[in-house]
């Protein structure tokens, strides 16, 4: 059974640090791996989509990298800015069933 | 592209009411998920849709909760008796299936706030 895990649960960072979230899964076998990004009482805006063939996706400041073989994923956030608080999720698509599996998140504060 | 839109926004309810939501997706999208998030935790899967065909249900998905998704476009999730438990963010998501699995990426709508009271 896919699990998902995600380190730290919550994060508080000065503005301008850059900054590493971490996000673990059990099973290796996987179509991909997903990041998303969640405000207070919204939906679930995606960051970042790494294919199972792929090492690592960039979209501005934002950087996603994706190790299979170890079960392990990361998402660098370079320059980290006040709008950049908010919970991020990262979540699995394993081979052996339709269902995204998610982590619980983790919550950023950036203060200005 | 209009994205993935989910009415209402918030319901109130007692307990023992059935409520419905509805999710419409992305209109090229053939896939369509329902997801249920608490406070502090991940979405947690509960139903999945290709076209017309719910393909899969959770254990979470008790005899209570119901989804359609009539001629493969909009879907509903109805939740019958309701209890205090069931009061969650519910979540819709559609995905195009052209790319395959690997390249199948997720877009969410902004949710339905369910609180039971």
């Amino acid at each position: 059974k896919q699990e998902v895990t995600q380190i730290p649960a919550a994060l508080s960072v000065p503005e301008g640090e850059n900054l590493v979230l971490n996000c673990s899964f059990t099973d290796s076998a996987i179509y991909n791996l997903q990041w998303f990004r969640q405000d207070p009482g919204k939906g679930l805006t995606s960051l970042l989509l790494i294919q199972s063939s792929q090492r690592e996706q960039t979209s501005g400041r934002l950087n996603a990298s994706l190790d299979k073989s170890s079960g392990r994923s990361t998402l660098y956030i370079a320059a980290s800015q006040p709008g950049d608080s908010a919970t991020y999720l990262c979540a699995v698509i394993s081979t052996g069933g339709f269902k995204t599996i998610f982590g619980a998140g983790t919550r950023l504060f950036v203060k200005a | 592209d209009t994205g993935v839109s989910q009415d209402p926004r918030h319901k109130i309810t007692k307990r023992g009411q059935n409520v419905t939501f509805r999710c419409d997706p992305i209109s090229e999208h053939n896939r369509l998920y329902w997801y249920r998030q608490t406070l502090g935790q991940g979405p947690e899967f509960l139903t999945y849709f290709q076209n017309e065909a719910q393909l899969e249900k959770s254990r979470l998905l008790s005899d209570r909760f119901s989804a359609e998704r009539p001629k493969g476009s909009f879907s509903t999730l109805e939740i019958q008796r309701t209890e205090q438990g069931d009061s969650a963010m519910y979540l819709c998501a559609s995905s195009f299936r052209g790319q395959g699995r690997v390249g199948e990426k997720l877009f969410f709508g902004s949710g339905t706030q369910l609180s039971v009271l």
